[in-house]
């Protein structure tokens, strides 16, 4: 089956430590990208990856780190310096072919982060 | 910058009446328009989306948009609704950056409740 996954579903952390989120796709897509969502904010863009080993910072990235070393993975670091890193973090890919009509972003199914 | 706005946060139908859930942008050239619907706790499932061409686009689960360019509208319409509508829609814009993938702006969201 193709499609997006992350892992884990539910994280909790304490406040001050570093976690990684998880992020694989096996469609083959070039594209990556982190998104936040929190209640009545819709999603706001974190981090995204055109190619392998090259990523640009979307509008709320402090706080923030990524890194794509594979086409299939793009894992982000939720740091120490989030000043508000409970959310629900969803990771999304797409095929990077400007103007395709195929051209669409797929979502995995989130991961809860709480910071106690 | 672009914009999305989704004037309604919360709307309630009743099974079987048609729904009708409000998106307007801003941004400067012709956009690229999707909408999305999540189930709680879930990730986003494209509904339909428009890139060029016909301005009424059918989508999945028996959804329809019409882009307005003149209204600098995105409207989502459905004839009748099923309780399993129940979910959360969200309306986006796509915009490119250079290397061909696009970033997605979101709206807030429409929460949809579904009277039996």
């Amino acid at each position: 089956d193709g499609g997006i996954t992350q892992s884990p579903k539910y994280l909790f952390r304490k406040e001050g430590q570093n976690v990684t989120l998880s992020c694989e796709q096996n469609l083959n897509h070039d594209a990556m990208y982190w998104y936040r969502q929190d209640p009545g904010q819709g999603l706001r863009l974190i981090y995204y990856s055109q190619i392998v080993n090259d990523f640009q910072k979307g509008d709320i990235a402090e706080g923030y780190s990524v890194s794509r070393e594979k086409k299939e993975s793009f894992p982000l670091t939720v740091t120490s310096a989030q000043k508000n890193p409970t959310a629900f973090y969803l990771c999304a890919s797409s095929i990077a072919s400007r103007g395709s009509t195929t051209d669409t972003q797929y979502f995995g199914p989130g991961t809860r982060l709480t910071v106690l | 910058a672009q914009s999305v706005t989704q004037p309604d946060i919360h709307i309630t139908v009743s099974e079987g009446a048609s729904l009708e859930l409000r998106c307007n942008y801003s941004y400067g050239a012709t956009p690229y328009l999707f909408w999305y619907v999540q189930s709680p706790g879930q990730g986003l499932q494209l509904l339909l989306k428009y890139f060029s061409g016909d301005t009424l686009v059918q989508g999945i689960k028996g959804f329809e948009a019409e882009f307005k360019r003149s209204q600098s509208s995105f409207n989502l319409r459905k004839p009748s609704v099923h309780w399993s509508d129940a979910a959360e829609y969200f309306c986006a814009v796509g915009l490119y950056s250079g290397a061909g993938s696009y970033q997605l702006t979101f709206g807030k969201g429409t929460k949809l409740s579904v009277i039996p």
